[in-house]
């Protein structure tokens, strides 16, 4: 199975200021096609999961442009330019190239 | 408005069974795959298993459930299903379930959860 690891676990961040998510697969995501298979969550408290960005870079609909996605191969990048408190919650990645479908540990994002 | 519901979470005994419902609607179910989700109290995601859309007729599962839960669906009533037989105590978790928009993976609509407790 593509483990997927991610960094930090855990980030409290001032509103406004900018905010990273580093998620790393133990094998490469890019498809022969051309595609990164990763995808990113987040799970607000108390919530279900929402999606945020598929194929490493493509922003769901709805999701603020102050979020990106970024990466290719085994390496990829959540960013938010100007934290909001509506923001905190957790962030997962998934690697969707193969099944079974596997999750980062997730990453705590709150407002100091 | 899409909408998927999960329904039929409960409290079980180990060894026991249950199955649990999702059902869409303000979409063409037979079109897409549908995949059950779970997340252990205060752990992460793990996906078990998906129902590709009817034209695949294909159904896949992880491995920690292969062989004890079984995934289907009817697309006349826009629902899947998750029977879970031999149930153990790690299996309690709230199930989710999600459509796959087709883009990627992309599970861009996700049931509220249906809790499952598996307890003597």
């Amino acid at each position: 199975d593509i483990v997927m690891t991610q960094s930090p676990l855990s980030l409290s961040v001032t509103p406004g200021e900018p905010a990273s998510i580093s998620c790393r697969s133990s094998q490469t995501l890019l498809h022969s096609n051309g595609n990164n298979y990763v995808d990113w969550y987040l799970q607000k408290p108390g919530q279900s999961p929402q999606l945020l960005f598929y194929m490493s870079s493509i922003r769901a609909p709805g999701v603020p442009d102050r979020f990106s996605g970024s990466g290719s191969g085994t390496e990829f990048t959540l960013r938010i330019s100007r934290v909001e408190a509506e923001d905190v919650g957790v962030y997962y990645c998934m690697q969707g190239l193969e099944i079974p479908r596997t999750f980062g540990p997730g990453t705590k994002v709150n407002i100091k | 408005e899409v909408q998927v519901v999960e329904s039929g979470g409960g409290l079980v005994q180990p060894g026991g069974s249950l199955r649990l419902s999702c059902a869409g609607s303000g979409f063409t179910f037979s079109d897409y795959h549908m995949d059950w989700f779970r997340q252990a109290p205060g752990k992460g995601l793990e996906w078990i298993g998906r129902t590709k859309r009817t034209s695949h007729n294909i159904i896949e599962y992880a491995a920690s459930v292969k062989g004890r839960f079984t995934i289907s669906r009817d697309d006349s009533k826009s629902s899947v299903y998750l029977q879970m037989n031999s149930l153990k105590t790690e299996d309690t978790a709230v199930y989710f379930c999600a459509r796959d928009g087709g883009r990627g993976p992309d599970f861009d609509d996700w049931g509220q959860g249906t809790l499952v407790t598996v307890s003597s």
